[in-house]
């Protein structure tokens, strides 16, 4: 079946505009999460949602970061007014129920903010 | 917190053997996960120890001792398309997010060579 996928896979913002990153998970997938890699590092933990709720925001390094999951399915990330230390891959993962272990990880949104 | 270490790099021959260390410092444990990762790529689950010991899985074997906060992944017989970065998770057991948030550490990219 389908797994976790991403869009756009690419993006390119100019310094101050804002973005928004989509995240479809596997259909029935309770849990979803939200990570920050950047460049030659592990990805770090931005936020995570069980069904509709967001449970975790601990990790969004900012106010400018923005996540939503309205219907328990696709989840959007935003950005506003992008700075060039946001330049990374947001990778997105989803599990199949709160008590699973394994998260399966989306390919990733290359984020390049000039 | 979690504070989770693991070489940056190594290099191994075509058929050889290698093994990747991991050491954290956790103030919660609910498992320890590697991923491998090529590049541009996302990670993908390898294995999960959550008890003391050696995890068997084809040419990939993980060990876990949580006395020691240490593990290691072992790659056996190792082929070209093991070039990849390998990440060391440890899943976090505290807060809201119990059993939920995985924190990793920086990747060990390893190269195989003819």
């Amino acid at each position: 079946g389908a797994g976790v996928s991403q869009s756009p896979r690419y993006k390119v913002a100019k310094r101050g505009q804002d973005v928004a990153l989509r995240c479809d998970p596997i259909s029935g997938h309770v849990s979803l999460f939200w990570y920050q890699q950047a460049l030659g590092q592990g990805p770090e933990f931005l936020t995570y949602f069980q069904n509709e709720a967001q449970l975790d925001k601990s990790g969004l390094p900012s106010d400018r970061f923005f996540a939503e999951r309205p219907e328990g399915s696709v989840s959007t990330l935003k950005i506003q007014r992008t700075q060039q230390e946001d330049s990374a891959v947001y990778l997105c993962a989803s599990r199949v129920q709160v008590g699973d272990y394994e998260q399966y990880f989306g390919p990733g949104t290359r984020l390049t903010v000039t | 917190g979690q504070n989770i270490d693991q070489p940056t790099e190594m290099t191994a021959t075509e058929g050889a053997i290698v093994q990747i260390n991991c050491t954290y410092q956790t103030s919660g444990f609910n498992g320890l996960f590697w991923y491998q990762q090529h590049a541009g790529e996302a990670p993908t689950f390898l294995s999960y120890n959550v008890l003391d010991g050696l995890e068997e899985k084809g040419r990939f074997s993980s060990f876990l001792s949580r006395s020691k906060g240490y593990s290691y992944l072992l790659l056996k017989e190792l082929q070209m398309k093991d070039s990849a970065s390998y990440l060391c998770a440890v899943r976090d057991s505290a807060g809201r997010a119990a059993g939920n948030k995985l924190t990793f550490g920086g990747g060990t990219r390893v190269l195989v060579k003819p």
